[in-house]
């Protein structure tokens, strides 16, 4: 069976910091990923998703970038976070046909102070 | 552009009782998906449920089901006897024909009382 995994579960760092949240997962080839955050209290909201290695869409502009060195590893970097980088970021995994459910992994929760 | 509302933002339930929560899209697209998802306490979020456009009968998964009504665009989700594990966030996600990404409602929390 497919498994997601995210790390770390939790993380503080200052402002200025840089960061990398990584996402693995188990159990399928050539899976679409996608990067999500969530403000405190709020709906979804998403950051980059990729249908292949070298292939990642940016839906909203920001400090963040994305990338992803294997076929089922997605990274979530910045080099210097802002304090409104804060949230709950998830990372989800689908393969297609025939409903293309996205499944999520345990989330990070990052706090910028 | 893709548009979920869910109106809202809580709702209360007794034990064993059924719930509704409500669903509403915006779409030009003939051909997409519906997905409900749960977000307990812990974060992390839980697929339910899926309704194509083109599916006839309304989609059941357990105590699921998902009450799809094409011409007024709703997609409500219907939780049968409901349990106090049942109380979380409930949000809905709609995928446009064509493409891989989700767009999601503001979410309903949900809470279950003894």
């Amino acid at each position: 069976s497919q498994t997601i995994h995210q790390w770390p579960a939790t993380l503080v760092q200052p402002v200025g910091s840089p960061l990398s949240l990584e996402c693995t997962v188990e159990g399928t080839s050539n899976p679409n990923l996608y990067w999500y955050r969530q403000a405190a209290g709020r709906g979804l909201q998403l950051l980059f998703y990729s249908i292949g290695i070298d292939q990642i869409s940016s839906e909203v502009p920001q400090n963040l970038s994305a990338s992803r060195p294997q076929d089922r590893q997605f990274i979530l970097s910045s080099k210097k976070l802002l304090l409104s980088d804060s949230g709950f970021y998830l990372c989800a995994w689908s393969v297609g046909s025939p409903t293309d459910t996205q499944y999520f992994g345990p989330g990070t929760r990052l706090t910028v102070l | 552009a893709q548009k979920i509302t869910q109106t809202q933002p809580g709702m209360f339930v007794q034990e064993k009782e059924a719930v509704t929560l409500d669903c509403t899209y915006d779409t030009s697209d003939q051909s997409y998906g519906l997905f409900w998802y749960k977000q307990p306490s812990s974060g992390e979020m839980i697929f339910l449920i899926y309704q194509g456009s083109y599916d006839e009968q309304n989609a059941t998964e357990g105590r699921y089901s998902l009450n799809f009504q094409k011409a007024r665009k709703s997609a409500n989700l219907v939780i049968s006897a409901s349990q106090l594990g049942d109380s979380a966030m409930y949000f809905c996600a709609m995928r446009d024909e064509g493409y891989s990404t989700l767009t999601f409602g503001k979410g309903t929390m949900l809470l279950v009382s003894p």
